[in-house]
């Protein structure tokens, strides 16, 4: 079975720059998209990724994602580290019609 | 503006059914997109749960399958969650979320407030 699989947490100071790896097992990272989500504490997710790096509109392009396929991972990168960035970031991706969230990296910006 | 709104008992007993509706608004649930359930258990990760399109073809969760039905009501504009035979571990907040995946892109572009739900003896 395909999983996702994050680092539990990582920190980083306002202004500098953070990434979060997806790491994928069982599969090919690169056979499907990878979406990330942000979700703040008492609020939805919301979509700063999509398609392995595609931002919506409204996301700043402080974030960006890729696809590493000699490691299996996706990353999210988040340049000019901000406050308002803390947060959990979730890696997803479809596969084969289900989908399938990472565990979730708690981002603190301190 | 599309918006999705939860509805449905936030308590349910111990080997009960969870039924939730989600109501869709500001855009047609017969259009080309999947709609889905994801939930969250107090301080864990996202869950998906199911993902339903107009037709009424379904995904599940290979984990929850054999406990979960999905209906859609076009007509009403919303669609549906039955969960059987509830434990505790069923407690989580409950997304519903528009599911892209047939629409030319992939993403869950946009979910609702969430409706946390407890099942308690």
């Amino acid at each position: 079975n395909f999983m996702l699989t994050q680092p539990h947490s990582v920190s980083e100071s306002p202004d500098k720059t953070i990434t979060i790896s997806c790491t994928g097992s069982g599969g090919s990272i690169a056979d499907n998209h990878v979406q990330w989500y942000q979700q703040r504490p008492g609020s939805a997710p919301t979509t700063v990724i999509y398609e392995d790096k595609r931002r919506p509109s409204g996301v700043p392009d402080r974030f960006s994602g890729s696809i590493d396929t000699s490691s299996n991972s996706a990353s999210l990168t988040i340049s000019g580290l901000k406050t308002e960035d803390e947060a959990v970031y979730y890696c997803q991706s479809y596969v084969r019609g289900i989908v399938i969230f990472g565990g979730g990296t708690k981002l603190t910006v301190l | 503006q599309l918006q999705l709104q939860e509805s449905g008992p936030r308590l349910v007993k111990t080997s009960e059914t969870l039924s939730l509706t989600c109501t869709v608004s500001g855009h047609s649930i017969s259009s080309a997109y999947y709609w889905a359930w994801i939930r969250q258990a107090p301080g864990k990760g996202l869950e998906w749960v199911g993902s339903i399109y107009q037709t009424g073809y379904t995904y599940y969760n290979p984990s929850l399958e054999s406990r979960v039905t999905m209906s859609i009501d076009t007509s009403r504009n919303q669609f549906s969650l039955k969960m059987i035979s509830v434990t505790a571990a069923d407690t989580a907040v409950y997304y519903c979320v528009r599911d892209s995946r047939v629409s030319g892109y992939y993403d869950l572009d946009y979910w609702g407030q969430g409706t946390m739900v407890t099942v308690s003896s």
